[in-house]
């Protein structure tokens, strides 16, 4: 079946830091992937996405590139802030899955000032 | 702006007692799903909608129901609610395009059952 491994946290980062969260899945079909964001208190948002192989999401200098050889879609940032604190979630929509969302466990981030 | 709210934000029931925890959304969206989320467990599926008066049942739906009615709101129900039903609850919708659809969540409903 389809599923999403992400790497477990927390993960504490000084400002200014290099982020890198794992990200691997396992899919039947073709799926559209996503990294979802949710602030203390908050429902989740979307970060960002990407549908097919080779693409990048981009948003807020946060990045992820699709591989299909390798089956990831690692969130990386070249310098994160502390507003960047929260907890990271990624996710595979598959059609072969009746377009539901199949979200990680999510990963908690703490930047220190 | 288009919206997505869950009533009531928080809320504290007793074992046994019946719940409804409504979510209303505003994007005129075809699809709508319940979620709930629990430490190390990330996001799961209770129940969803594809649209007016479809429902579907997710990964942990024993003990949950929900109708749809309209197309704005989704409410989910605890027949008889025990304490292994104490999580947050997210209500989401998307517009039913396929599997590029972005999700829009929620803010949230804490059920505590003692």
């Amino acid at each position: 079946g389809n599923s999403v491994t992400q790497m477990e946290g927390p993960v504490t980062l000084s400002e200014e830091a290099f982020l890198t969260i794992n990200c691997t899945y396992t899919a039947t079909g073709y799926p559209s992937l996503f990294w979802y964001v949710q602030y203390p208190g908050e429902g989740l948002q979307l970060l960002l996405k990407a549908t097919k192989a080779d693409d990048k999401g981009s948003n807020k200098g946060f990045e992820a590139t699709y591989r299909k050889e390798t089956t990831s879609f690692h969130l990386e940032k070249g310098s994160v802030q502390v507003s960047d604190s929260a907890v990271y979630f990624c996710a595979l929509s598959d059609p072969t899955g009746g377009f539901k969302t199949i979200f990680g466990a999510g990963t908690r981030l703490f930047v220190k000032a | 702006d288009a919206e997505i709210t869950q009533s009531p934000r928080h809320k504290i029931t007793e074992t046994g007692r019946q719940v409804t925890l409504a979510c209303h959304q505003t994007w005129n969206h075809n699809n709508m799903f319940w979620y709930r989320q629990d430490l190390g467990h990330g996001l799961r599926l209770i129940h969803y909608s594809y649209g007016v008066h479809d429902t579907n049942k997710g990964e942990v739906s024993d003990g949950y129901s929900v109708s749809r009615s309209n197309t704005e709101d989704l409410p989910l129900t605890l027949e008889s609610a025990a304490s292994s039903q104490t999580s947050v609850y997210f209500c989401a919708s998307s517009e039913g395009g396929g599997n590029t659809d972005t999700q829009y969540f929620g803010p949230g409903t804490r059920l505590t059952v003692l």
